[in-house]
C-alpha cells in the first residue's frame, strides 16, 4: 500500500542551525509530494512540492528533492529561524488517486532562540 | 483570494448527539477533502468530492458522511457521537491540475470535543 514514514520528533535546534527532516515513502507507481506545515492553532499550509523524480521543491529558505531511487524527500533548511517552530507534515499523492493525501505522522520543529 | 472557510471552529457534542461542520473551499476549486487529526492516528483521510459526487473515500465507519453542493460548499456529518470522534477536522480544496497534481488548500479546521 502507500505509506509515509516522517523522523520521529521533536527536533529542537538553535536559530540558524542547519535542519533536516527525513522523510520516505511507499507507493505504487511515481505519486507527488508534499511538504505542510502545522502552527499551533492552525490548519496546515503547503511549503513545497515535488511532482517528477529529480523535481526540487523549494520555498521560504526550505528544499526538498524527490529522489526515486531511495524512495526519499528529505526537507532540509540552512538556517532555521524561530518562527519555523512547528509541525511538518510529509504526504503524497498516489498517482491517478486524485486529491487523498496520505501523510506521514509529523515532526515537531522546536527552535530556541 | 479568500481561503478555504471553516465553521464553526469549535464545537462541543454529546455522545449519541450527530453533528454538521461546513466548509467553503476556494473560489474556482471543485475538489473539497476532508481529514481527521487526532494526537493518536494522525491526518487521516475521510472522503472527497467533486463536482457533487464523491470519488475518494477513507477507512472510516458509515457514520460519518459528507455531501458537496452545486457552489463546491461541502459539508461532513457525523452521527452517533462517540468519544473518539473528538479532533480536529480539516478541509482541503483542490485545483485538480493534471488529475493528480494536487495542491490542497486547508482550512483552519473544526476542533469537536465529544463529552
Amino acid at each position: 500500500g502507500n505509506s509515509v514514514t516522517q523522523m520521529e520528533g521533536p527536533v529542537t535546534l538553535s536559530e540558524e542551525a542547519f535542519l533536516t527532516i527525513n522523510c520516505t515513502y511507499t507507493a505504487t507507481g511515481y505519486p507527488s509530494l508534499f511538504w505542510y506545515v502545522q502552527y499551533p492553532g492552525e490548519g496546515l499550509q503547503l511549503l513545497l512540492k515535488a511532482t517528477k523524480a529529480d523535481d526540487k521543491g523549494s520555498n521560504k529558505g526550505f528544499e526538498a528533492t524527490y529522489r526515486k531511487e531511495t524512495t526519499s524527500f528529505h526537507l532540509e533548511k540552512g538556517s532555521v529561524q524561530v518562527s519555523d517552530s512547528a509541525v511538518y507534515f510529509c504526504a503524497l499523492v498516489p498517482r491517478g488517486a486524485t486529491n487523498k493525501l496520505i501523510f506521514g505522522t509529523g515532526t515537531l520543529l522546536a527552535v530556541q532562540p | 483570494k479568500a481561503g478555504v472557510t471553516q465553521t464553526p471552529r469549535y464545537l462541543i457534542k454529546t455522545r449519541g448527539q450527530q453533528v454538521t461542520l461546513s466548509c467553503s473551499p476556494i473560489s474556482g476549486h471543485r475538489s473539497v477533502s476532508w481529514y481527521q487529526q487526532t494526537p493518536g492516528q494522525g491526518l487521516q483521510f475521510l472522503f472527497e468530492y467533486f463536482s457533487e459526487t464523491q470519488r475518494n473515500k477513507g477507512n472510516f465507519p458509515g457514520r460519518f458522511s459528507g455531501r458537496q453542493f452545486s457552489n463546491s460548499r461541502s459539508e461532513m456529518n457525523v452521527s452517533t457521537l462517540e468519544l473518539g470522534d473528538s479532533a480536529l477536522y480539516l478541509c482541503a480544496s483542490s485545483l485538480v491540475l493534471q488529475g493528480w497534481e494536487t495542491e490542497a488548500f486547508f482550512g483552519q479546521g473544526t476542533r469537536l470535543t465529544v463529552v
